[in-house]
C-alpha cells in the first residue's frame, strides 16, 4: 500500500521526445527527492525540494527538470530525451519537523524505468 | 564532501548469519540508515542508528560506532527472501535542512543460496 505514487512504471521513448514523469504522495510530506539509479548501481540525487516553490539540484548533474507547485506533486521533466537517459528514476518524501528516527525514513515510490531509443 | 564504503556483495546459505560493514566518511553526522532493494524494486527502510550501540529488530540487527565512522547491518537466520541489495545510508549536514539529507553507499548485493 503505497502511500507515493509514480507513473509510468516503464517507459520506451525515442529520442528528442519530452516527458515527464509524475511523482505524488499523499503523506503531506514536505521534503521530496528524484534519485537516478542503473541496475545494480547507486542511487544518484538529482533533485529535491524543501516545499512548496523549493527546488534545488542534487549531486549528479541532470538535464531535467523539476516543479513543486503542490505539496503532494513533485514531477520531473526531461525536454529531449537522448539515450543516455535511460535509467530507474525514484522518488522519495519524508516530513521534516518531526526529528529522530521519524526523520530519517525516506519512502520510495515503485519507480519509473525510462529507455529512450 | 561525503563518502561511504560497503563491500559490493556477500553470498551465504539458508540459515546463516551474515554481516554488512559500512565505513563513512563525512562532516556533520547525524545518523546511519539502512534500506533493502529487490531486483526492479524501490529501497525500503530497515533501521536507523543515531547513537552507538546496536538496534534490533526481529531478524535484522544495526549497529553503530560513531568514533570509528563504522556500522553494520546483522542479518539472522537467512531466508532465500532476504537476497536483495542492502544499502547504507549516511545522515549528514546540509545547508538547506536543519535535519541533513541522507547520502547512500553503492550497495552491497545478498546473495542466499539454499
Amino acid at each position: 500500500e503505497a502511500d507515493i505514487y509514480q507513473t509510468p512504471r516503464y517507459l520506451v521513448i525515442g529520442t528528442g521526445k519530452k516527458i515527464t514523469l509524475e511523482c505524488s504522495q499523499t503523506m503531506g510530506h514536505d521534503k521530496m527527492y528524484w534519485y537516478q539509479q542503473d541496475p545494480g548501481m547507486e542511487l544518484h540525487l538529482i533533485h529535491y525540494s524543501y516545499g512548496v516553490n523549493s527546488t534545488e539540484k542534487g549531486d549528479l548533474s541532470s538535464e531535467s527538470t523539476v516543479s513543486r507547485i503542490r505539496t503532494e506533486h513533485f514531477p520531473l521533466t526531461l525536454e529531449s530525451a537522448r539515450p543516455s537517459h535511460t535509467s530507474q528514476y525514484l522518488c522519495a518524501s519524508y516530513a521534516s519537523g518531526t526529528g529522530g528516527r521519524g526523520a530519517n525514513v525516506l519512502t520510495f515510490g515503485a519507480g519509473s524505468r525510462l529507455t529512450v531509443l | 564532501g561525503q563518502s561511504l564504503e560497503q563491500p559490493s556483495e556477500v553470498t551465504a546459505v539458508e540459515g546463516a548469519i551474515v554481516q554488512i560493514n559500512c565505513t563513512y566518511q563525512t562532516s556533520g553526522f547525524y545518523g546511519l540508515s539502512w534500506y533493502q532493494q529487490h531486483d526492479g524494486g524501490a529501497p525500503t527502510f530497515l533501521s536507523y542508528n543515531a547513537l552507538d550501540g546496536l538496534e534490533e529488530t526481529g531478524r535484522f540487527s544495526s549497529f553503530l560506532s560513531r568514533s570509528d565512522s563504522y556500522g553494520y547491518l546483522l542479518l539472522q537466520e537467512l531466508q532465500m527472501k532476504d537476497s536483495a541489495s542492502y544499502f547504507c545510508a549516511v545522515r549528514a549536514s546540509d545547508r538547506g535542512s536543519t535535519l541533513g539529507r541522507l547520502y547512500f553507499g553503492r550497495g552491497t548485493q545478498l546473495t542466499v543460496w539454499p
